[in-house]
């Protein structure tokens, strides 16, 4: 496609279930981020990848929070036991190279835990 | 911890006035961009600021870096109800080759026809 997908859009679920958010960045970027955006915040750094390489997940919350980007491509952020304090805007992004290039973001997916 | 610190968190202008946001690192930035969203949007990449000292203009956008490399603002002249949005920083330190940001809290821009 012509920028990142993320999916779904919205989720809303209950305390104490697992939940999967998906990122299929643009075609041929190597780097690949998740961020978390609070109301009113800026985005705050989750976790990075380099092609299928994690290579940096400091800024995951707990270790509930875990991803994968198996192939290279598409991302998967999965949040296991859910909390209400895990409610945000969960957004994606890639760039073409792991160098200082513009990140492309996308639309997020706004997760709402009761 | 590494934190970016960005003011003014809001800034209502009457169309044609101007608009400023600045942003401050305790420690020196690598480089910084800047990043437009929209409401109901995503960010969107504006500019990127490396050097020390870097001024960097896209029409009626002036971009600055401080010389420090700690500090940074974005500078809207006469501004139009099309600016209106949430300006982020986001600045990168040093030690990683990819781009970690670390994003300043937003202004958050309302523009009066």
């Amino acid at each position: 496609g012509a920028g990142v997908s993320q999916s779904p859009r919205y989720k809303v679920t209950k305390r104490g279930q697992d939940v999967a958010l998906r990122c299929d960045p643009i075609s041929g970027h190597v780097s690949l981020y998740w961020y978390r955006q609070a109301l009113g915040q800026g985005p705050e750094f989750l976790t990075y990848f380099n092609y299928e390489a994690q290579q940096d997940k400091s800024g995951l919350p707990n270790d509930r929070f875990s991803a994968e980007r198996p192939e290279g491509s598409i991302s998967t952020l999965t949040i296991q036991r859910t909390e209400q304090r895990d409610s945000a805007m969960y957004r994606c992004a890639s760039s073409s190279t792991a160098s200082n290039q513009p990140q492309h973001f996308g639309d997020g997916t706004r997760l709402s835990i009761l | 911890g590494q934190q970016v610190m960005q003011i003014p968190q809001y800034q209502h202008v009457q169309e044609g006035e101007d608009f400023t946001t600045y942003c401050n690192s305790s420690t020196t930035l690598s480089n910084i961009q800047w990043y437009k969203q929209r409401p109901g949007g995503h960010p969107v990449f504006l500019i990127q600021l490396v050097k020390s000292g870097e001024v960097k203009k896209q029409k009626r956008l002036t971009f600055q870096f401080g010389e420090a490399k700690k500090n940074s603002s974005l500078h809207i002249t006469a501004t139009q109800t099309t600016d209106v949005g949430t300006y982020f920083c986001a600045g990168k330190y040093g030690g990683t080759s990819y781009g970690k940001l670390t994003f300043g809290q937003g202004t958050i821009l309302t523009v009066h026809p």
